[in-house]
């Protein structure tokens, strides 16, 4: 079955520090992947996309993320970290079986510290 | 330009009721798709609709229901609500139907 692991339920980082959110996927085809980030009580907010082409995608807020098959992983980064970077990030594939879904991690809360 | 849109904000029923939530699509997109999350945890898919059509169904019990309207919009029923009801519901749309899905800002459902 497809999934999609997020192995930080949260991670504290300082501004102004540098940022990497780790993702694992489990799928058999090339996946679409993407980054999304949920402030509180918000929806979803689409940070960048990977279909195919360049494994290196930029996004907006200055974060990207690069998709390495070898390691089934596809990492958000970002080089120096905002205090309005705080939220919920999710990972997510997606897939087209049995309509398009977009399959979810469970998310990682990014605190940013002073 | 307009996003997903969605109403109502905020919902309060009791166990056994019924509820409708709404979603309005990005203009020009034609599929719309509702997720289920629960606090602590990632958005759970639920239907997709294209074309007014059903295209795929998470694993959800049949109290759920939805459908999607000439314009694009749609609806989501549930019935028969449980206090495991109580979650953010969000709609996605997307341009066609394997395609990056941009989502509202949900629904809060809660079931006493």
């Amino acid at each position: 079955a497809q999934s999609v692991t997020q192995p930080d339920i949260h991670i504290t980082v300082s501004e102004g520090a540098s940022l990497e959110l780790r993702c694992n996927y489990s799928y058999g085809a090339t996946p679409y992947l993407f980054w999304y980030v949920q402030s509180p009580g918000q929806g979803l907010q689409l940070l960048l996309k990977y279909f195919s082409g360049d494994t290196l995608v930029q996004g907006i807020k200055g974060f990207e993320a690069e998709f390495k098959r070898s390691q089934s992983s596809f990492n958000l980064r970002k080089p120096s970290v905002h205090w309005s970077d705080a939220a919920e990030y999710f990972c997510a594939v997606g897939r087209n079986t049995g309509g398009f879904k977009t399959i979810f991690g469970a998310g990682t809360r990014l605190f940013v510290k002073a | 330009d307009a996003g997903v849109t969605q109403s109502p904000t905020h919902l309060i029923k009791t166990r056994g009721q019924h509820v409708t939530l709404r979603c309005s699509p990005i203009s020009g997109h034609k599929s719309v798709s509702w997720y289920q999350q629960v606090l602590g945890q990632g958005p759970q898919f639920i239907f997709q609709y294209y074309e007014k059509e059903e295209r795929g169904r998470g694993n959800f019990p049949d109290r759920f229901s939805a459908r999607q309207f000439p314009n694009y919009s749609s609806e989501l029923n549930v019935n028969a609500l449980l206090l495991g009801d109580s979650a953010l519901y969000l709609c996605a749309s997307s341009l066609e139907r394997a395609d990056t899905q941009y989502f509202g800002p949900g629904t809060r459902l809660t079931v006493l």
